[in-house]
């Protein structure tokens, strides 16, 4: 299983910064899994954003969640991100990752694997 | 600010075993499994470590992964000059619904 972001490299402040991730040697339209979007901002840590499970159900970062959307196309076997009204503080390196979450009764189990290369997205004042 | 505690660095003589720690509550490392992620320099962060313990396929024995009430520890034995990376801790925090990542732990062999 392979996965590629894509998307512009340089977003002027205050628009809409979207990606895609389209996933190879394996099917987004699947029950089992959900696919995610992951960043890191230059020189620092890891930030979860959301992820979509199949058939459309989200899950986002409360913290960026009015300002997040992210929707499947399964014809193309790819999943997206839109982050709007973006400011300097949303310059990073965006990650797309498949997401493995299960609910037992000790607790949930949520990992992102195999995460994309990753694509640079730069806000311009 | 992470609500997850990691030391923001370690280090070892090759051939030693180093140990990072990551601290949690309740909410998050208290009640679900943790995951660790070692991201090389200039790379995406690579599953090293799921459901506390657990490696995926392809991942030395030389790193193991354990977990205690609201804290988890990575572990990595016979150190090499190739874990020189930053290692996070990670997990699902049930109080805000959501994935949290530690603030990350950079390691040096020296």
């Amino acid at each position: 299983l392979q996965l590629q972001e894509s998307g512009p490299g340089l977003v002027k402040s205050s628009e809409t910064l979207s990606l895609t991730c389209t996933v190879s040697g394996g099917s987004i339209s699947t029950n089992s899994f959900f696919w995610g979007w992951i960043r890191q901002s230059p020189g620092k840590g890891l930030e979860w954003i959301g992820s979509i499970y199949f058939g459309g159900s989200t899950y986002y970062n409360p913290s960026l969640k009015s300002r997040v959307t992210i929707s499947e196309d399964t014809s193309k076997n790819q999943f997206s991100l839109k982050l709007s009204s973006v400011t300097a503080a949303d310059t990073a390196v965006y990650y797309c990752a498949r997401h493995m979450a299960y609910k037992q009764q000790r607790g949930a189990d949520h990992w992102f694997d195999p995460w994309g290369q990753g694509t640079l997205v730069t806000v311009s004042s | 600010q992470s609500i997850l505690t990691q030391p923001p660095s370690a280090s070892g003589t090759p051939g030693q075993r180093v140990t990072i720690s990551c601290s949690g509550n309740t909410s998050n490392i208290g009640t679900n499994t943790v995951n660790w992620y070692q991201q090389l320099p200039g790379m995406a962060p690579r599953l090293l470590i799921y459901r506390n313990h657990q490696r995926p396929s392809g991942v030395p024995d030389r790193f193991s992964g354990s977990k205690s009430g609201t804290s988890a520890s990575l572990a990595i034995s016979g150190l090499q000059s190739e874990d020189e990376a930053d290692y996070y801790c990670a997990v699902w925090n049930d109080s805000l619904d959501d994935y949290v990542f530690g603030p990350g732990t950079q390691v040096t062999v020296l």
